[in-house]
């Protein structure tokens, strides 16, 4: 238990669904983050939020859409996805933005796109 | 951007003591060395982190030589459980950004 909640831990969507990805965290951290794995590839940074204000965005597709609505809260919104976005989709959160300061992870949602 | 240079995989015994070198050829002056491990379907997890010198924790050694170009982390005595994926990272200016990492086998 890392402190960092996602759900749904698994995830099975068509190409036409629209579904959200969920993170919790109560740690009082101010920085939380979207991750994407695909198998057997290094983990790509898609959205960065620091103090509920998206401040980096990492040439992602439209057809994810972050929220942060609260410094607790922070969603992934899919919509219209392909089969190649079938991935594990991690977040994490830090004290900072910056970081030197430990980050935390959540456990993951495994999505797959059929 | 900076980024870090890594062996892609390592083989070891249970019993032995494991090190991992990483190259910072592009450190910052103010970055930090930091060191993650990753178990198979989980988020990473932090494992130890340093500016130069020595630092030590319950579970690992950090060695960074005087010009911080390298880093080594040393898993003393890794059991099964150490087999993972572990990423070195130069910290400090931005979020947090993974290269593609050692994956580390254990073996009985």
């Amino acid at each position: 238990e890392t402190g960092v909640t996602q759900t749904p831990r698994h995830l099975v969507m068509g190409m036409t669904n629209k579904k959200s990805l969920k993170c919790e965290q109560h740690l009082g951290h101010n920085a939380m983050y979207w991750y994407k794995q695909s198998a057997k590839k290094p983990l790509e940074l898609m959205f960065v939020y620091s103090l509920e204000e998206r401040v980096e965005n990492n040439s992602v597709p439209s057809r994810f859409s972050p929220e942060c609505p609260n410094s607790s809260h922070l969603f992934l919104h899919l919509h219209t996805l392909q089969p190649e976005d079938s991935a594990l989709y991690l977040c994490a959160s830090s004290q900072d933005r910056m970081g030197n300061t430990e980050a935390f992870f959540g456990q993951g949602t495994r999505l797959t796109v059929v | 951007l900076a980024k870090t240079t890594q062996p892609i995989s390592m083989d070891s015994y249970e019993g032995q003591e494991v090190n991992i070198t990483c190259s910072h050829n592009n450190i910052a002056t103010n970055d930090y060395i930091t060191w993650y491990q990753q178990f198979p379907s989980q988020g990473p997890r932090f494992i130890i982190q340093g500016y130069k010198t020595k630092v030590t924790n319950e579970v690992a050694s950090l060695f960074i030589p005087a010009d911080r170009k390298s880093s080594t982390l040393s898993l003393p005595r890794v059991s099964l459980s150490d087999t993972a994926v572990y990423y070195c990272l130069d910290t400090g200016r931005r979020a947090l950004t993974f290269g593609s990492g050692t994956r580390l086998q254990v073996q009985p």
